[in-house]
């Protein structure tokens, strides 16, 4: 069974910077493609970013570009997307998910989502 | 990349049929097989109901269904049951520098 679970949310300031975390388990993570997918509350949901099996290609959305970066680490089957400058806009549930392919397509499986507050 | 267009929301009876809109654009939806449907209950993680179109996960119900017809993709639910009630959005594969763009969401509500 596909396991993804986020860790990293909780309260940052207007400016601040964090580290998303996912913990993958039940699949072989280096055969998959992952992503960051968040839902601000009570809004729909907006793609971040992704990250191709191997991690030579990322991709992000123009709402993050220049102040994120997408990361995995194949030997921990972990994930991460560390966000700077952040603003209350970025108040949101972070979701992690997995691609059924290679490369970014289509996601097949989420997580339990981490929030992230930015407020002072 | 505008997000992808759905009615806010949409209703129906018990056991009767309910059909979700997408609309995109000739770069995403009208361009690529690979649009998917996800449902969404409150509080938990969206859930993979459709993809590329028209193929159903394992275990989802064969009363999802998935077509397109140019830029407009669309879910119906058939034999609305009373656990259908929850959001659906719609995802596309938009090219290799944007791979996802999302629905708007829609509101199913079984009365």
């Amino acid at each position: 069974e596909v396991q993804l679970l986020e860790s990293g949310g909780g309260l940052v300031q207007p400016g601040g910077s964090l580290r998303l975390s996912c913990a993958a388990s039940g699949f072989t993570f280096t055969s998959y493609a992952m992503s960051w997918v968040r839902q601000a509350p009570g809004k729909g949901l907006e793609w971040l970013s992704s990250i191709t099996y191997s991690g030579h290609n990322t991709y992000y959305a123009d709402s993050v570009k220049g102040r994120s970066s997408i990361s995995r680490d194949n030997s921990k089957s972990t994930l991460y997307l560390r966000l700077n400058s952040l603003r209350a806009e970025d108040t949101a549930v972070y979701y992690c998910a997995k691609d059924e392919e290679v490369v970014p397509r289509t996601i097949d499986s989420w997580g339990q989502g981490t929030l992230v507050t930015v407020s002072s | 990349q505008s997000a992808l267009t759905q009615p806010p929301s949409a209703s129906g009876s018990p056991g009767q049929s309910v059909t979700i809109s997408c609309t995109g654009t000739s770069s995403d939806v009208g361009d690529y097989n690979y649009v998917s449907w996800y449902q969404q209950h409150p509080g938990k993680a969206p859930k993979l109901m459709i993809y590329e179109v028209t193929k159903r996960p394992s275990g989802v119900p064969d009363r999802f269904s998935g077509s397109k017809s140019g830029n407009t993709a669309s879910l119906t639910v058939s034999g609305l049951q009373a656990e259908d009630e929850a959001d659906y959005y719609c995802s596309s594969y938009a090219g290799s520098n944007t791979p996802f763009v999302f629905g708007t969401g829609t509101k199913v509500t079984v009365l």
